[in-house]
């Protein structure tokens, strides 16, 4: 398997502007989540699936902030409109029910809005 | 408490010495303890984790330290290598590791040659 694949590696936009992110997890994972890597905050989970089925959103800072998994090997996330804040990097990780627990990230979309 | 502590922010070890990053957490129903590893560039990878049952657990240059009493737990790094610099991050989770990762803010490590 290739691994936890996100597109595209790098982002750049302009303020106001509709942003999506795009996630592949690993094959026969049933959990995926979306983080956010900043200096400041560090890893901040976002949000996080469970059989394609959202189970906990509260990280996700602002109704602009939205995701979706319509099947098992697909997920996204937009933000809409998008801010300088936003600036980050955003991580798909996923993983499977098993002793363990372990996680396997993606790596990474840097995003920049100017 | 969700919150997960971890020091230094950042580290500078000579190669072939000894780099130790600590953390620290509040909620005690934390019960599956994984250290990820960062590299420029790449996404966090498991690097080693273990469950309050041990005290230690060592993966060959890699051993965690747990102490359940003061809820803390470290990373040790023997004879560090110029390969090892990258970020670290000490991660905490509930029901044996299947419930989400609260991560500590990471150290970045640098071995000097």
């Amino acid at each position: 398997d290739a691994g936890v694949i996100q597109s595209p590696r790098h982002e750049v936009t302009e303020m106001g502007q509709e942003v999506t992110l795009r996630c592949k997890p690993i094959s026969g994972h049933d959990y995926l989540f979306w983080y956010r890597q900043t200096m400041m905050r560090g890893l901040e989970l976002l949000i996080y699936f469970n059989n394609n089925v959202p189970i906990d959103d509260s990280g996700m800072p602002e109704d602009r902030f939205s995701a979706k998994m319509p099947n098992a090997s697909f997920s996204t996330l937009k933000i809409q409109p998008s801010e300088p804040r936003d600036s980050a990097v955003y991580f798909c990780a996923s993983s499977f029910f098993s002793e363990g627990g372990e996680a396997f990230f993606g790596q990474g979309t840097r995003l920049t809005v100017v | 408490q969700q919150q997960v502590k971890q020091s230094p922010q950042s580290l500078i070890v000579q190669k072939g010495g000894i780099s130790i990053i600590n953390c620290a957490y509040e909620n005690t129903a934390f019960d599956y303890f994984p250290w990820y590893q960062q590299f420029p560039g790449k996404g966090p990878a498991l690097l080693i984790a273990i469950r309050p049952d041990v005290s230690e657990k060592k993966e060959g240059r890699f051993t965690i330290s747990f102490n359940k009493s003061a809820k803390q737990f470290s990373l040790h790094i023997m004879d560090s290598q110029p390969g090892d610099s990258a970020t670290y991050f000490c991660a905490a989770s509930m029901n044996s590791g299947y419930s989400t990762l609260t991560f500590g803010k990471g150290t970045m490590l640098l071995v000097s040659p």
